[in-house]
């Protein structure tokens, strides 16, 4: 079993749609979640932020992170074609040492946001 | 802006050759990664460096090595290259400390024939 997992979709929307994207994880000791952006033929940039569990709103983007249920979720409101990406979700745990940065990513769900 | 560029775009080689993959940041950033991503298995962490000099393994560090001489630079090397190792490779780079942002480069598309 994977430490994260998420589905890979594709999932294909029409633009205004409130998009849902999902991770579920099984390392209990994760305490930094991230969701990651990559748009085609680029690396991934980091979107959203979230420690431990909680909301977290930038703009349309809202993070959101069930520590009890090992469950992140990244919402986006009035999708736009510019939304189009891979969205890939990271996390790690609170370990120091050499290990201390070390991120586990989910597989990344392939998102198209049509006109 | 930080800045993370590779070497390459895109490269093609030959089973059983050696292939070394660049990696450079222009921010002073201690630690450097270098992962691979393949369809379904999303990013995978092959080695990361924490400083110069030092490295550690990641998950999939077998088949490969690195070399971190200079702060800025962090190379990948596949010592005897093979078909399992067409990949998208990916370098990264964060300074140390509690940030967890990491820097991505654009990505080597690696064919190995």
């Amino acid at each position: 079993q994977k430490e994260v997992e998420q589905d890979p979709g594709p999932l294909s929307v029409p633009e205004g749609a409130i998009v849902s994207l999902n991770c579920t994880y099984s390392n209990s000791a994760f305490q930094y979640f991230m969701w990651y952006r990559q748009y085609s033929r680029k690396g991934p940039e980091l979107l959203m932020y979230t420690y431990s569990s909680g909301n977290k709103e930038d703009g349309r983007f809202t993070a959101q992170v069930d520590k009890s249920s090992k469950y992140i979720s990244l919402f986006i409101r009035d999708s736009q074609p510019s939304d189009s990406a891979t969205y890939l979700c990271a996390m790690r745990s609170n370990a120091g040492g050499t290990s201390y940065g070390k991120l586990t990513f989910g597989q990344g769900t392939i998102l198209t946001v049509h006109p | 802006d930080v800045k993370v560029t590779q070497s390459s775009r895109y490269l093609v080689k030959r089973t059983g050759e050696k292939v070394f993959l660049e990696c450079v940041q222009d921010m002073d950033h201690e630690n450097m990664f270098w992962y691979r991503q393949d369809p379904g298995l999303g990013l995978r962490l092959i080695y990361f460096s924490y400083d110069v000099k030092m490295k550690e393994k990641g998950d999939i560090p077998e088949g490969y090595s690195v070399s971190r001489e200079k702060k800025e630079r962090f190379s990948l090397i596949l010592e005897s290259a093979s078909t399992n190792q067409t990949s998208m490779y990916l370098c990264a780079s964060r300074k140390g400390g509690s940030t967890d942002t990491q820097y991505f480069g654009p990505g080597t598309r690696l064919t190995v024939l």
